[in-house]
């Protein structure tokens, strides 16, 4: 079972940053935040990961609450190529399976 | 990020028929390889694990016989479909897990996808 929560769907105006949550209430202390996306009929894309601190990249950032409860996907400024399908994973990272939810569909409108 | 390919991205089969798909790590070794199965406007389902040169492990509800797994390389693993039917239909995903050179740490990357219909 996916060990997280997401929104079924969440609309964003082009050029606005993109908040997505995820709910991760029962992470245990070794298990990473990993975020994919998959574009419609491709492979899923890695974005971004953590264990507790916040972190960034070329394409998003990641921020983790202090408890690790939760956590959130900023694209800082969505265009329409980000319209996607975004999954919040918890992972053991090197030694465990990608398990997916049923993801948050972002639809980035002009 | 690193590169895995699929082969073929496309195949149409008639019902009876087997048919292959390829999953390649093109610029690192993937010591596990990963089989997945998305149904249209559903998330991805995980099917079967496997490492290189052991046997695949199986998820629960996911006939073994019917979908066979090799991965008799770092570098590739395929997936047999045996005796497709039109129920087998579906997107195919395949992901490979290794060390990757440039962030020196072992990383999950996903293939293209292959979309198989059973006529």
């Amino acid at each position: 079972d996916a060990k997280t929560t997401q929104p079924t769907s969440m609309d964003c105006a082009e050029g606005r940053a993109a908040n997505l949550p995820c709910n991760h209430s029962t992470i245990s202390g070794n298990e990473y935040v990993y975020w994919y996306r998959q574009i419609h009929s491709q492979g899923p894309q890695y974005i971004i990961h953590g264990l507790k601190n916040n972190e960034t990249n070329e394409m998003a950032s990641l921020i983790i609450t202090e408890d690790r409860k939760s956590s959130t996907l900023i694209l800082p400024h969505a265009t329409l190529r980000d319209t996607a399908v975004y999954y919040c994973i918890v992972t053991l990272t090197s030694y465990d399976k990608v398990i997916f939810g049923p993801g948050t569909s972002l639809s980035v409108i002009p | 990020g690193a590169v895995v390919s699929q082969h073929p991205s496309w195949v149409i089969c008639k019902s009876g028929t087997s048919v292959k798909i390829e999953c390649r790590s093109l610029d690192f070794q993937a010591t596990t390889m990963f089989w997945y199965r998305q149904f249209p406007k559903q998330s991805l389902m995980l099917m079967a694990t496997s490492n290189e040169g052991s046997k695949a492990t199986y998820e629960q509800g996911v006939e073994k016989d019917k979908f066979l797994i090799n991965h008799a390389s770092l570098t590739l693993s395929t997936l047999t479909v045996t005796s497709a039917h039109p129920e087998d239909s579906s997107f195919y995903i395949c992901s490979a897990r290794g060390l990757v050179s440039r962030s020196r740490t072992y990383e999950q990357y996903f293939g293209p996808g292959t979309r198989l219909t059973v006529t």
